[in-house]
């Protein structure tokens, strides 16, 4: 299956900063991403889709001015926390999709973040 | 607006024992229909899928699941438990065509006793 890799697999940061999630496609071009969020012991969230080139769309309930997307060439997204408080501390995981994947979207391992 | 039930919250079983966990839908059609299974702080992988035709489908690691249109339903099911097997399961709801933005269930805790 296709490769999908989340940098940094953990990270903690302190609360007041901002801290950058990056999603790679390894070996194929992602038209979409989709950027999911998972407290501890609870079921992934979907917070927003992400069209190449184009602004995300966030579900409704997620701030998009706290959690800023950017989505500028096919093998890469990113997911920066703004402002980040300690209940912001959760599992970010994001996944990929593209029309010659059409029948599932591949998962990056998830970015563990902290604020402390 | 689509929904996915997952009632059983934890199981567990031993090992060797057979497995059953169990997945409601709420979708307008048919739907793509999905497993995952997370070990603690790792990403999710994908044991099996549903899009059509044959409604048993296999998996990895020995899985199977049966889509059961009347009773929207897409049990997953393993014949003999292993160990390694422990982990956190869950029962994904795609639109097709949608580019496989899913909703999760709540996720099945799976124990396994030696």
């Amino acid at each position: 299956g296709a490769v999908v890799s989340q940098h940094p697999s953990w990270v903690i940061c302190k609360s007041g900063t901002s801290v950058k999630i990056e999603c790679r496609s390894l070996d194929f071009q992602a038209t979409t991403m989709f950027w999911y969020r998972q407290f501890p012991k609870q079921s992934l969230m979907l917070m927003a889709t992400s069209n190449e080139g184009s602004k995300a769309t966030y579900e409704q309930g997620v701030e998009k001015d706290k959690f800023l997307i950017n989505h500028a060439s096919l093998t890469l997204s990113t997911l920066t926390v703004t402002s980040a408080h300690p209940e912001d501390s959760s599992f970010y995981i994001c996944s990929a999709w593209t029309a010659s994947t059409s029948t599932e979207a591949f998962f990056g391992q998830g970015t563990r973040l902290t604020v402390v | 607006a689509q929904s996915v039930t997952q009632p059983d919250i934890h199981i567990t079983v031993s090992e060797g024992a057979s497995l059953e966990l169990r997945c409601n839908y709420s979708y307008g059609a048919t739907p793509y229909l999905f497993w995952y299974v997370q070990s603690p702080g790792q990403g999710l992988q994908l044991l099996l899928k549903y899009f059509s035709g044959d409604t048993l489908v296999q998996g990895i690691k020995g899985f199977e699941a049966e889509f059961k249109r009347s009773q929207s339903s897409f049990n997953l099911r393993k014949p003999s438990v292993h160990w390694s097997d422990a982990a956190e399961y869950f029962c994904a709801v795609g639109e097709p065509g949608g580019g496989n933005k899913l909703t999760f269930g709540t996720g099945t805790q799976l124990k396994v006793e030696l």
